[in-house]
């Protein structure tokens, strides 16, 4: 089935360690995208890629890093966790975009629930 | 600012009864997308307003959207239980470059 995978679907971390969430794609879609959802504030825009190659910095990118080496995945990484990285995270992707935004609905993965502590 | 939001965030309604909910946002827009989340799951795509006066609507759910008054509507029409979920709106601010989705609104559809 086409769509999105994230991995891992739950985690919780230790304040201060490494954390990389996968994602990947089989609709070989240009743009992806890493959403964080908090209660009450909707979703917010990490980081972003067009294409292969290339990212860009969202609404909240302070603390998380991202790479685009090919079309199909997009991980994130939390190089030194903090309690306010507690989230769940969705990677998305858009079948076209029109600069960074997409043009067309976004196809979203089930989601990584983060708890850091 | 750029700023979306919605109202009411949550919102319980008995099965049967007719309700909107709405979404304002701050500047420019000619584009907005709707989402639906159900609980413990991602977002599903469910409508794409693309102009002024835009509407579409699907099974008991329409969506309009009207550019002047910067709002969008989700009319909800004899609900059921079904419809029981999250519901997003993002807007995308051409003009910002930038696309902002609102806080979201949960409802709920009581027998």
């Amino acid at each position: 089935i086409a769509g999105i995978t994230q991995a891992p679907t739950s985690q919780i971390l230790a304040a201060g360690r490494r954390m990389t969430l996968r994602c990947t794609q089989d609709m070989r879609h240009n743009a992806m995208y890493w959403y964080r959802q908090d209660l009450g504030l909707g979703l917010r825009l990490i980081h972003y890629s067009n294409t292969a190659g290339t990212t860009g910095k969202g609404e909240v990118p302070d603390g998380y890093s991202v790479s685009r080496a090919n079309t199909d995945d997009f991980p994130l990484t939390l190089a030194s966790a903090v309690p306010s990285q507690t989230s769940v995270y969705f990677c998305a992707s858009s079948e076209r975009a029109d600069g960074w935004f997409p043009n067309s609905p976004l196809h979203f993965g089930n989601g990584t629930r983060l708890t850091v502590t | 600012e750029l700023k979306v939001e919605q109202n009411p965030l949550f919102l319980s309604m008995q099965e049967g009864k007719n309700y909107t909910i709405y979404c304002n946002y701050s500047t420019t827009s000619d584009r907005l997308y709707w989402y639906r989340q159900d609980p413990g799951k991602s977002l599903e795509s469910l409508f794409v307003l693309l102009s002024n006066g835009a509407v579409k609507q699907e099974g008991r759910l329409m969506a309009s959207l009207d550019t002047k008054a910067r709002l969008s509507t989700l009319h909800i029409t004899a609900a059921v239980h079904d419809l029981s979920a999250t519901y997003f709106c993002a807007v995308i601010f051409y003009n910002n470059n930038d696309m902002r989705f609102g806080a979201g609104t949960r409802l709920t559809v009581k027998p």
